[in-house]
């Protein structure tokens, strides 16, 4: 089966760096996704890696290695609107075919004045 | 970014009545969408997939005699959740999309449902 591992829990607190971290076990990799998404609300996203190395985009950056099978999350300068659960997803099978994303469980990350 | 809806957001019913669920792409068409099912504090987990003109593919587990899925148009895709029952209560959501290589699938607002 597939296994993506997250922690289910963070707390850090208002302009600090909280990473949050991924590691999955999965019969294929065509790419990995990380997602925010508050409660009530549909997922909205973040990042993509799918080479190795560091993808940085504003206050976020995500990191990816294929041989550990591990990915983090980096969120810099944190803000109180972060607070959210994060989603780390994987991507199965090449793009347009049939099996698409494979979620975590996700990280519940709370952000404290 | 490409935009899906969702409607309703929310709805409630009585046990062992039907409810459709909607799921458009508002300014892009999409051969396939894909439909999740999201407990309270769990992660999204995929239950099938929807192929215009063509039957959908469900997920292990999931019946496909229960939850009816329709993709009659490319911008239209239907969730019908049939005989609901209070264990289905649950938040729905549909994405399209992600059919590149680094396009990521869209997700629409999803809906609540909620069982009596």
């Amino acid at each position: 089966g597939q296994n993506i591992d997250q922690p289910t829990e963070m707390t850090a607190t208002e302009g600090a760096i909280v990473q949050i971290n991924c590691t999955y076990q999965t019969s294929g990799f065509n790419g990995l996704f990380w997602y925010q998404q508050h409660a009530g609300e549909a997922p909205t996203f973040l990042s993509y890696n799918v080479l190795d190395g560091l993808e940085e985009k504003g206050r976020f950056s995500s990191f990816l290695s294929r041989s550990k099978g591990y990915s983090y999350l980096l969120l810099k300068e944190l803000q109180m609107k972060d607070s959210a659960s994060y989603l780390c997803a994987v991507r199965l099978s090449p793009p347009g075919s049939a099996r698409q994303l494979t979620f975590g469980s996700g990280t519940q990350l709370t952000v404290l004045p | 970014g490409a935009v899906v809806s969702q409607h309703p957001s929310r709805v409630i019913c009585k046990s062992g009545t039907s409810v459709k669920i909607e799921c458009r792409s508002l300014d892009f068409q999409a051969t396939t969408m894909f439909w999740y099912r999201q407990f309270p504090k769990q992660s999204l987990m995929l239950m099938a997939t929807s192929n215009e003109g063509s039957k959908a593919t469900y997920e292990q587990g999931v019946e496909k005699d229960k939850f009816l899925i329709n993709h009659a148009s490319l911008t239209l895709s239907t969730l019908t959740v049939t005989s609901a029952h209070p264990e289905d209560s649950s938040f729905y959501i549909c994405s399209a999309g992600g059919l590149v290589s680094q396009e990521t699938q869209y997700f629409g607002p999803g809906t609540r449902l909620l069982v009596l």
